[in-house]
């Protein structure tokens, strides 16, 4: 899987957009971008994943360049609950027989007040 | 609500004992995984399992030991074997490996030694 390197820590406003970047140079064209995020002590929590069209739901927005060797991952109105630890990872169909999630060190993000 | 479940949420284990830890989810998964977090660093992957009554070691299971009886329950046994169980367990599961879908993780279980 392709290495991903993040600010390992921003700040956000509260009711801002909160904008993180990923750098992910190295993708194939058969990995996914995905984000998930960390609150303390507690499990990760998915957040979004593409391909190379920009996605979004009802938690974020996902845009990746147009070469798919960046992307940020958008909070539209960042509350104090967004908090947290942000990992962005790169997934291929994996080549081994299991699909483990490795996290990098990622972005820790705080919204302040 | 569809999710998974982990309990207990704090474990204190005593030295030369088995503890068990349980994870269930229902929201139909087929695959299930344990990761093991240490303070300050990313998962390390124990054990995993793709369908009821199979199961695979990670890059980490000696001292831990798992069964899939269920669909619907993974739980990871933490032996007398790990000499350092001190960590933060995560169970995760997801539809099915290798089709690019995201795992979903419970909120985990800290261990610690008495």
């Amino acid at each position: 899987d392709a290495k991903t390197t993040q600010p390992p820590s921003m700040d956000c406003a509260e009711g801002r957009a909160a904008n993180l970047p990923c750098n992910h140079s190295t993708i194939s064209g058969n990995e996914y971008v995905y984000w998930y995020r960390q609150i303390h002590s507690q499990g990760p929590q998915y957040i979004i994943h593409g391909l190379k069209n920009n996605e979004t739901n009802e938690m974020a927005s996902l845009i990746i360049t147009e070469d798919r060797k960046s992307s940020t991952l958008i909070l539209p109105h960042a509350t104090l609950r967004d908090t947290a630890v942000y990992y962005c990872i790169v997934r291929v169909y994996p080549q081994t027989s299991y699909d483990k999630v490795i996290f990098g060190p990622g972005t820790s993000l705080s919204v302040i007040p | 609500d569809g999710g998974i479940t982990q309990s207990p949420k704090y474990l204190f284990r005593k030295e030369g004992q088995n503890v068990t830890l349980s994870c269930e989810q229902n929201l139909n998964h087929d695959a299930m995984y344990w990761y093991r977090q240490d303070p300050g660093q990313g998962l390390r992957l124990i054990y995993y399992s793709q369908i009821v009554n199979d199961f695979q070691k990670g890059d980490i299971a000696e001292g831990y030991s798992v069964s899939r009886e269920k669909k619907e329950s993974f739980p990871l046994t933490v032996t007398s074997a790990q000499k350092n169980p001190t960590a933060f367990y995560l169970c995760a599961s997801s539809i099915i490996t290798g089709f690019n879908q995201p795992q979903h993780f419970g909120d985990g279980t800290r261990l610690s030694i008495l």
